[in-house]
This record gives structure tokens, C-alpha cells and sequence, in this order.
């Protein structure tokens, strides 16, 4: 496709259970960004990747949280042993290549959005 | 610490006039500023930004003015339709420091929005 493609786009859990969330960036993209909204939040930075690395994991809530992007496309977003203010939407957003002088704009996707019971 | 700041949370609007959302910033390190547009169970779409070494730009309906001495950003939609209906926000980017370059993070930071409602 043409955008950003997230999947799930929903997904009900139980607390404890891990749960993997899928972000498909346009191609040629190769910044890739995932962010949090929660009920009435704004959007909340968990992480960054130029490629396949990732130079910001500042974001990321809980060491129960990870991220991996291979080949310079997919990513997925896994948050371990989930807990109930897990629950959000998780957006993924891709950019080509920022740099000085260059002012990317992000793309996102529609978003997976996480309900832990 | 909230470095991108929308104080209002709705604003109500007749349609045809003018729409003016607001934003301001603490960290005069942003070196570029977007503002993106939210409807219901979609994600952001991208509206319009603004280097940090321009002060207006504009597309259609959309002008986004840049105060930098303020630390203030605003959007301004002309004539406000209902279509426009939605969440705004704001966002600014933080580019890494100079030795960073080759590695560093382009972080985009977010205000939490306001509600856009442009009445008929």
C-alpha cells in the first residue's frame, strides 16, 4: 500500500499477556517513529529508528517495552507481561531520512489501538 | 516537563470565519514546526510546517505564523469550514546536537491537542 499500514488496528488482552504490534512504513522510508496516546493525552514519544537502529530509547515506559525494526522496513512494538494503563493507542509514523535542512514530515499510520482488561 | 504546550483543549468556531489554534514552546533548540490534523480512529494527517528561519507560511486556508522571540506558534484557517472539524496539533521538531549528526535523534515533540468545532 501507499501509507502506513499498523496492525492490528484492534487488540483486546488480558493483563500479563505480551502482545506484538506491527508497523509496515511507506516504502524508501527509513525513519520510522513510534508514539502513545492514551484516553485524553496528547501523543507520547517512545522511540526512534534511522534504519535498523535505534539511537533514542528514552521514551520507552518500562524495560517491559521493546522495538525492533529489520531490513530497514517492518517494526514491531512489544510490551511484555501488559498492564492495564498499557492500554492506549500505539501510532507508528514514518519519514525519509531526517537531517539538518531537512524537515520531514512524519506519516502515520492508523494506529493499533491496546485494550488490557 | 511539557516542552509543547496547546493551552486551550476546544475551541468553537462559525463556519466561514476565521479559526486561529495556538501553541507555544519552551526549548529554542526546535529547529522545525508542523501541525497535523486528528479525526476519530484515524491517525495525524499532515496539514503544514514552518522552518525555524521563516516566520509565516501558507497553503490554501492554512497559514501558520512562527514568532521565535515569543516561542509561539499559531495556525490560522480561513474561511473555517465544517470539514475542518477536528484535533489539532501541534509539534515541534528537536534536531541532535552538532557532533551528533551522523546518529542522533530527530525527535518530534507533540502538544495534546485542541478540538477544532466549526459550527454551521
Amino acid at each position: 500500500g501507499a501509507g502506513v499500514s499498523q496492525s492490528p488496528s484492534n487488540k483486546v488482552t488480558e493483563k500479563g499477556k505480551d502482545v506484538e504490534l506491527r508497523c509496515d512504513p511507506i516504502s524508501g522510508h527509513t525513519a520510522l517513529y513510534w508514539y502513545r496516546q492514551s484516553l485524553g493525552q496528547g501523543l507520547e514519544f517512545l522511540i526512534y529508528f534511522q534504519g535498523n537502529s535505534a539511537p533514542d530509547k528514552s521514551g520507552l515506559p518500562s524495560d517491559r517495552f521493546s522495538a525492533e525494526r529489520t531490513g530497514g522496513s517492518v517494526s514491531t512494538l512489544t510490551i511484555q507481561r501488559t498492564q492495564q494503563e498499557d492500554s492506549a493507542v500505539y501510532l507508528c509514523a514514518s519519514s525519509l531520512q531526517q537531517g539538518r535542512g531537512m524537515g520531514g514530515e512524519l506519516f502515520f499510520g492508523e494506529g493499533s489501538r491496546l485494550t488490557v482488561l | 516537563d511539557q516542552q509543547v504546550k496547546q493551552n486551550s483543549p476546544s475551541l468553537s468556531v462559525q463556519e466561514g470565519r476565521i479559526s486561529i489554534l495556538n501553541c507555544d514552546y519552551t526549548n529554542s533548540m526546535f529547529d522545525y514546526f508542523l501541525w497535523y490534523k486528528k479525526y476519530p480512529a484515524e491517525g495525524p494527517t499532515f496539514l503544514i510546517s514552518i522552518s525555524s528561519i521563516k516566520d509565516k507560511n501558507e497553503d490554501g486556508r492554512f497559514t501558520v505564523f512562527l514568532n521565535k522571540s515569543a516561542k509561539h506558534l499559531s495556525l490560522h484557517i480561513v474561511p473555517s469550514q465544517p470539514g475542518d472539524s477536528a484535533v489539532y496539533f501541534c509539534a515541534a521538531r528537536q534536531a541532535p546536537v552538532e557532533w551528533e549528526t551522523t546518529s542522533g535523534t530527530y525527535k518530534y515533540i507533540f502538544g495534546t491537542g485542541t478540538r477544532l468545532k466549526v459550527l454551521a
